[in-house]
């Protein structure tokens, strides 16, 4: 599974939007970019997913150049509430029995003040 | 009702007790997974299971052992307890990471274990 590097912790305001950028130097080619958002005493809970160019939903936006060799997950106008860890995780997304131990390494911890 | 359920959500015991921590789910996945999470650090993987006649060993499964008593439900046993055993445990479930699925992961609300 290819190794991941992020920041451990990024302090943010109210209203400004948080970029998180992952490094995964060594991703497969068959390799997809994952994240979640853990709070406090829960369990992480996925945010989006992607392979290349931009993934968006209703929570985050997944930026993926094309090298693939790093992804930037953007949380537009945070809240207090956004306060979390974030992890990205990189792992194949094939039928095997060894798929899907995907690794949750440290993570960045996002702080949003008032 | 939470779609993966563990229980106890906390425990404290003592050295050498033995320990089993439980884990249902209602999401009709095949895969279930057990998650241990010190403080300040990410999840490291103990076991996992693809379905009822399939268990493997994680990260970190020394100490540990586990069931698939059915699809529903994933045990996680601490023969012989030990202090460094203490930590936040998490219970999850997938379905396969191909095709149309994401893969994503669901994670019960974590059972806390302290070993004194």
């Amino acid at each position: 599974l290819a190794k991941t590097t992020q920041p451990i912790s990024m302090d943010s305001y109210e209203g400004q939007e948080v970029n998180i950028t992952c490094s995964h130097n060594n991703i497969a080619t068959n390799d997809y970019i994952t994240w979640y958002q853990q709070f406090p005493s829960q369990g992480p809970r996925f945010i989006i997913q992607g392979y290349k160019t931009k993934v968006t939903n209703e929570v985050a936006s997944l930026f993926i150049p094309a090298d693939r060799k790093s992804s930037t997950l953007s949380l537009p106008r945070v809240s207090l509430s956004d306060t979390a860890v974030y992890y990205c995780l990189v792992g194949p997304r094939v039928v095997k029995a060894a798929g899907n131990k995907l690794t949750f390494g440290g993570g960045t911890r996002v702080l949003v003040k008032p | 009702d939470a779609d993966v359920t563990q229980t106890p959500r906390n425990r404290i015991t003592k050295t050498g007790k033995r320990i089993m921590l439980e884990c249902s789910q209602t999401k009709g996945h095949d895969r279930m997974y057990w998650y241990r999470q010190d403080p300040g650090l990410g999840l490291r993987l103990i076991y996992y299971s693809f379905d009822v006649k399939d268990i493997n060993k994680g990260e970190i499964s020394d100490g540990y052992s586990v069931s698939r008593q059915a699809q529903a439900k994933f045990s996680l046993s601490l023969e012989s307890a030990i202090p460094n055993q203490t930590a936040l445990y998490f219970c999850a479930t997938s379905e396969p990471f191909a095709g149309g699925n994401t893969g994503e992961l669901f994670f019960g609300e974590g059972s806390r274990l302290t070993v004194l």
